[in-house]
Formats: structure tokens, sequence, C-alpha cells
């Protein structure tokens, strides 16, 4: 079955840098877009970024913008979340997820949890 | 940017009974709208997708209205496994933000 295996989560100072992984399977990589959408600690869903099937154009949350960089290995089928610059307020779980092909989201992992502490 | 709130932010009723969420955006998203469900320290589940099309997999109690601003998510008759937080988003225009959800909780 369909499959989204988040990683590379961890506890990071503000300022510094983290790269999330998703492993995917079950699917045809190549042929779906890919979201992140973040969770702060006790509060509701906030899209981050999306990657086209392709690879040809990303969106990002203004939140994010300048600071993430979403990216795809179609080889590897992993979809990657390169934070930079990170700040406390992007502690939160991450979680991956596939696209329809229509901008919504019907396969999600499990998510991978960024604490940003000093 | 297209902002959703959601109404209300808590509702509390028993099994059986009748839910009945709001979403509203602030600016005319078509019918490009979806609703998830996300029950404690699970991943979201797409439940409703481009207004009124049920997921695969979702039971029929679930249904979706609406169009341009104002949308609803109907559970005909609700069950213990259906409590639970719903979140809109919408896809008309970038950003594609979720909504602050709406909780469920037993009355």
């Amino acid at each position: 079955q369909m499959q989204l295996v988040e990683s590379g989560g961890g506890v990071v100072q503000p300022g510094g840098s983290l790269r999330l992984s998703c492993v995917a399977s079950g699917f045809t990589f190549s042929s779906y877009g890919l979201h992140w959408v973040r969770q702060a600690p006790g509060k509701g869903l906030e899209w981050v970024a999306f990657t086209r099937y392709d690879g040809s154009n990303q969106y990002y949350a203004d939140s994010v913008r300048g600071r993430f960089t979403i990216s795809r290995d179609d080889s590897k089928n992993i979809l990657y979340l390169q934070m930079n610059s990170l700040r406390v307020e992007d502690t939160g779980v991450y979680y991956c997820a596939k696209d329809r092909r229509d901008y919504y989201m019907d396969v999600w992992g499990k998510g991978t949890t960024v604490t940003v502490s000093s | 940017e297209i902002v959703l709130t959601q109404s209300p932010a808590t509702l509390s009723l028993s099994p059986g009974e009748r839910a009945t969420l709001s979403c509203r955006a602030s600016q005319s998203v078509s019918s490009h709208l979806a609703w998830y469900q996300q029950k404690a320290g699970q991943p979201p589940r797409l439940l409703i997708y481009a207004t009124s099309n049920r997921a695969t997999g979702i039971p029929a109690r679930f249904s979706g209205s609406g169009s341009g601003t104002d949308f609803t998510l109907t559970i005909s008759s609700l069950e213990p496994q259906d409590f639970a937080v719903y979140y809109c988003q919408q896809r008309s225009q970038w950003p594609i933000p979720f909504g602050p959800g709406t909780k469920v909780d037993i009355k």
C-alpha cells in the first residue's frame, strides 16, 4: 500500500539547519506532487511547501519562503525539506503528504518532530 | 492570501447526533475546498475533496456542501470514532492554507 515515512527531525538551536527526508513506497513517486505540512505543539495544521511531480515548480508558505527548500530525488523516491535559519516558531511535527494531482493530500506520513530551542 | 475561518471552535455532541461544521473563506474559492479529520497522535486523513466528493474509504455519513466562500461538513450520525478535529483547506490559489480547525468532542 502507499506509504510515506519521514525522518531527520531533532533538536536544533535557533539559526541552525536541518534536512528532513520522506521516503515513499507503494506508488509511482515521479507521477505525483508532494507537500510538507507542519503542526506546532497543540496547534492546527500549517501547509509549508509543495513540489510538482516533475520538480518544475515549488510553492512555499510566507512564513518559510527564503529559509526552507523543498526538493525531490525521483531515483530514490525521496522528498526533502532543507530548513535553514531555523526559529523557535518552526518547532513542531512535520508531515509529508502525497498530492492527488489536484492539490489535495490523500496519503500522509506519521511525521517527524523538529524542536528549535536554545 | 485567502484566509479560512472555521466555526464553531468546539462542538460538543453525543453519539448518534448530527454534526454541522462550517468553513468560510475570505474570498471565493469556487468549489476548491477539502476537509480533513485528525485524531490525537495521528496524521490527518482526507475526508472530502472538491467540496462534496468523499475520499476513498470514507463512509457515507460524511458529506460536504457549499460554494464560493461558505462550506459545510455534515456528519449525519456521529459514531464514537468520529470525535476528532476537522480542518478545511482551500486549493484555489497559492498558498493553500488550512483553517484553524473544529474540535468535535463528546458531550
